[in-house]
């Protein structure tokens, strides 16, 4: 089955440094999404791919669709420290079900 | 104004038992999932549900059986609980298929 590789696993940042990760899937996606999820709270979408070599922005956050359709990154820029928490990629590949495929995660902690 | 609501918010209960999770959205979607998330925080989806049709199991244990009773509501049934069970449970829906799920602030469920 489909499956996603999220890296890195954890980060552990000052305030203020970039931040950057990255999912790479071992097939084809057509959609990218990126979530953050708090403590104790449900995932929230941060930014949504859908078409390759797309890159959004969402405040200090930027995302971009690989061209080859295996990848996407995440960057946040000029970290805060409620930036903590978990960021998840998802990917949906060519299922009309809207089955999503969910990375490991990427926990990051920052020190004010 | 909660978008997915779930309860409750904790459970804690005996090997053996049953229980129910409720999950209810006012966003006007017609689709609605069941997430299982570990406790190394993996979410992987259980089931989904389009305007009251199953349309994902994803291998899940017979024990699990989700109801519908309209598109608004996907509830869990969980009978003769495992140790194994214990997780976050998390409900999100969605706009028919369409990549944007919203999540639910999530149930922890612990077994004994």
């Amino acid at each position: 089955g489909q499956q996603l590789n999220q890296s890195p696993q954890s980060m552990f940042i000052q305030e203020g440094e970039d931040v950057s990760m990255n999912c790479t899937s071992s097939s084809i996606f057509n959609t990218w999404l990126w979530y953050k999820q708090d403590p104790g709270e449900g995932p929230v979408l941060l930014i949504a791919l859908y078409k390759a070599g797309e890159l959004t922005s969402n405040g200090r956050l930027t995302a971009q669709f690989g061209i080859t359709r295996k990848d996407s990154f995440l960057n946040i820029s000029a970290s805060i420290p409620s930036d903590v928490g978990i960021y998840f990629c998802a990917g949906r590949g060519s299922s009309n079900t809207g089955k999503l495929i969910f990375g490991q995660g990427t926990t990051l902690q920052v020190k004010p | 104004d909660t978008a997915v609501s779930q309860t409750p918010k904790y459970l804690v209960t005996q090997m053996g038992n049953d229980k129910s999770i409720k999950c209810e959205q006012n966003l006007g979607h017609d689709t609605m999932y069941w997430y299982k998330q570990d406790s190394k925080k993996f979410l992987k989806i259980m089931f989904s549900y389009n305007n009251k049709e199953l349309i994902i199991n994803e291998t899940v244990p017979n024990r699990f059986s989700p109801k519908s009773p309209d598109k608004a509501h996907l509830n869990l049934h969980i009978n003769s609980l495992e140790l194994g069970d214990s997780a976050v449970y998390f409900c999100a829906s969605s706009q028919a298929h369409a990549n944007e799920q919203f999540f639910g602030p999530g149930t922890r469920l612990t077994v004994l």
